[in-house]
């Protein structure tokens, strides 16, 4: 069965610095890789996805992932965060006539 | 266009009573997903509609939980005899090819 670990549960940095929220995931078939992201009190956002094609792939608000098959992994990632970033992100992956399945969470927590 | 909405926003019942959950997709969506997040944790699946019919209901916990999609759109969550173990936020998304899904703000439900 599929599984998702997302290997940090907290991610506390301050604005303007880098960030890297960490994903691994477990297939040996393809799959297609999302992160998401949840602000307090609000359903899933789509920040980006990977389909096929270029492993480094870019969504909205400057975050970016880089798919790594060797590795099984998918981390997200940007370079300088800002206030506003505070929420829950989540990593998932879909293989075709499945549904998605989540990690855990990551709680990345922006303060000044 | 309108997004996936889900009606009500917040349900508290007490234990043992009977609810029901709604989920409107995006029109022309015929993927129809629901997910249960527990506070902490990332969504789970329950069930998945292609059309009108249940392609996977696995994750369904138990024969409590009964979900209907009559016409192929509007989709109802049914638990029966709540407990306070079903307390969560419950997530329904739509898609229209499966990979990207869309999702609604989910309904929180609070059992006494």
């Amino acid at each position: 069965a599929q599984s998702v670990t997302q290997l940090d549960s907290q991610v506390p940095v301050f604005e303007e610095a880098p960030v890297e929220l960490r994903c691994n995931y477990s297939s040996s078939v393809s799959v297609y890789l999302f992160w998401y992201v949840q602000y307090p009190n609000q359903g899933l956002q789509l920040l980006l996805k990977y389909l096929s094609g270029s492993t480094l792939v870019k969504g909205i608000n400057g975050f970016e992932a880089e798919f790594n098959k060797s590795q099984t992994s998918f981390h997200l990632r940007k370079p300088s965060v800002h206030i506003s970033d505070t929420a829950e992100y989540f990593c998932a992956v879909y293989q075709a006539g499945t549904a998605l399945i989540f990690g855990k969470g990551t709680t990345l927590s922006v303060s000044s | 266009g309108a997004g996936v909405s889900q009606t009500p926003s917040n349900k508290v019942t007490e234990k043992g009573k009977y609810v029901e959950l709604r989920c409107d997709p995006i029109s022309g969506h015929t993927a129809l997903y629901w997910y249960r997040q527990s506070l902490g944790q990332g969504p789970e699946f329950l069930i998945y509609f292609q059309g009108t019919g249940a392609a996977d209901d696995s994750g369904l916990p138990n024969d409590r939980f009964f979900a209907v999609r009559p016409e192929g759109s509007v989709s109802t969550l049914k638990i029966q005899r709540t407990e306070r173990g079903d307390s969560a936020v419950y997530l329904c998304a739509s898609s229209l090819t499966g990979d990207e899904q869309f999702f609604g703000p989910g309904t929180r439900l609070t059992v006494l």
